[in-house]
């Protein structure tokens, strides 16, 4: 089956503009998360989504980062007034089962990313 | 807290020779998972392999093998009769199984040049 998809693969703004990232986790994987890759910092979790759980935010670097995940599946990380420091690739991955336990924990699948350039 | 170290930034071989990458990783819980992924030049982070706490038995995958030992908390990957496909960024990563969120903490990653 297909894996994970984003769009767009690549995405230039200027400064203060708002950007919208789209993911598309495989079909059925009921987890899904955002990571950041940038130089300075590598790579770092953002937000995770689970079913219909409360997302967990403790990722997101400023108020002016979001996102949604709509129907169970596409996910849209949204981020206000961007700034310079927001460039990065920007990643999204599913599995198919996320919660606690040891059974539980399942493999995370990666989509290409996007890469976001803020002028 | 949670902490994955690659020490080794770049590691520049011949083809055919063996490579090891390092992993060291911290964590306060009995329970967790290891892995170890892979991005190639194209950027795409690719699975290679998981490991949970539990099982410390070494794993090998055609030219590929993990050596698990929880009493140096280290988990290190092994490339044998290295080729100029296996030229990439190698993670590893650690995710705590007790958490609510299974999030991935990566190390730095170590840079692999194969020269042909």
């Amino acid at each position: 089956g297909a894996g994970v998809s984003q769009s767009p693969s690549n995405k230039v703004t200027e400064k203060g503009k708002d950007v919208e990232l789209r993911c598309d986790p495989i079909s059925g994987h009921t987890a899904l998360y955002w990571y950041r890759q940038s130089l300075g910092q590598g790579l770092e979790f953002l937000i995770y989504f689970q079913g219909n759980s409360a997302p967990d935010k403790s990722g997101l670097p400023s108020d002016r980062f979001s996102a949604e995940r709509t129907g169970g599946s596409v996910s849209t990380l949204t981020i206000q007034r961007t700034q310079q420091e927001d460039s990065a690739v920007y990643l999204c991955a599913s599995s198919l089962v996320g919660g606690t336990g040891l059974s539980l924990t399942d493999t995370q699948y990666f989509g290409p990313g996007t890469r976001l350039t803020v002028l | 807290a949670q902490k994955v170290t690659q020490a080794q930034t770049e590691i520049s071989v011949v083809e055919k020779e063996d490579v090891t990458l390092d992993c060291v990783y911290e964590t306060r819980d009995t329970t967790y998972y290891l892995f170890w992924y892979k991005q190639p030049p194209s950027g795409e982070l690719v699975f290679l392999i998981r490991r949970n706490s539990f099982d410390e038995q070494n794993e090998i995958s055609g030219r590929y093998s993990w050596n698990f030992q929880k009493s140096t908390s280290s988990f290190n990957f092994t490339i044998t009769a290295s080729q100029v496909v296996d030229s990439a960024v190698y993670f590893c990563a650690l995710s705590e199984a007790r958490g609510a969120t299974n999030k991935l903490i990566f190390g730095t990653g170590t840079l692999l040049a194969v020269q042909p």
